[in-house]
């Protein structure tokens, strides 16, 4: 499982763009990328997956160059309840998968 | 679809006792993993089966173990249970593909305190 690097935590107030970016330098050439987001106490919930350009759903963006050694999960217009641990994961469950710490958003008001 | 459904969804235990979790994956799914979330460790991958089998293993202790029935449904237990295995208890179904395009959705967990 490629080794993933994100910001601990982000701070932004409601209303703006939210760009959260995880570094994998030694992504594999058939991983794929996926960000999950997770509320306290809830299990981890699957917001966008990609594997190269750009990818967007109704809730977010993924942008991935073209060298695939990161990636930027985008939010748009968070609001309050986008709070919350937002983790990359890139590459197939193994014996090595971690989710590693994510990126702890706060929007406030 | 319903979503991946844990019993319990809180447990209170003593220090050596045993306990028995229980996860039911979406329908259709064949691949269920289980994972242990701790503030101090976050999210670590215990186990992954696929039918009936054990595919992963993550790095714990053999008092984890885990099994898999021919309906997909899985259970982890954990024996002699330490003050450091309290945490919440996730388990993850997907699809039984081995690419990492394989999605991961996740019950909503199992509250686990030892005392």
């Amino acid at each position: 499982l490629a080794k993933t690097t994100q910001p601990i935590s982000m701070d932004s107030y409601e209303g703006q763009e939210v760009n959260i970016t995880c570094s994998h330098n030694n992504i594999a050439t058939n991983d794929y990328i996926t960000w999950y987001q997770q509320f306290p106490s809830q299990g981890p919930r699957f917001i966008i997956q990609g594997y190269k350009t750009k990818v967007t759903n109704e809730v977010a963006s993924l942008f991935i160059p073209a060298d695939r050694k990161s990636s930027t999960l985008s939010l748009p217009r968070v609001s309050l309840s986008d709070t919350a641990v937002y983790y990359c994961l890139v590459g197939e469950v193994n014996n090595d998968m971690r989710f590693g710490a994510g990126t702890r958003l706060t929007v406030k008001p | 679809k319903a979503g991946v459904t844990q019993t319990p969804r809180y447990l209170i235990k003593t220090r050596g006792q045993q306990v028995t979790l229980s996860c039911s994956p979406i329908s259709g799914h064949r691949s269920v993993s289980w994972y242990q979330q701790t503030p101090g460790q976050g999210l670590q991958f215990l186990f992954e089966y696929f039918s009936e089998t054990q595919r992963n293993k993550g790095n714990f202790p053999g008092r984890f173990s885990g099994r898999q029935f021919s309906n997909s449904r899985s259970e982890m237990n954990v024996s002699t249970l330490e003050l450091g295995d309290s945490a919440l208890y996730l388990c993850a179904s997907s699809l039984p593909g081995t690419s990492s395009r394989e999605t991961q959705y996740f019950g909503p967990g199992t509250r686990l305190l030892v005392l």
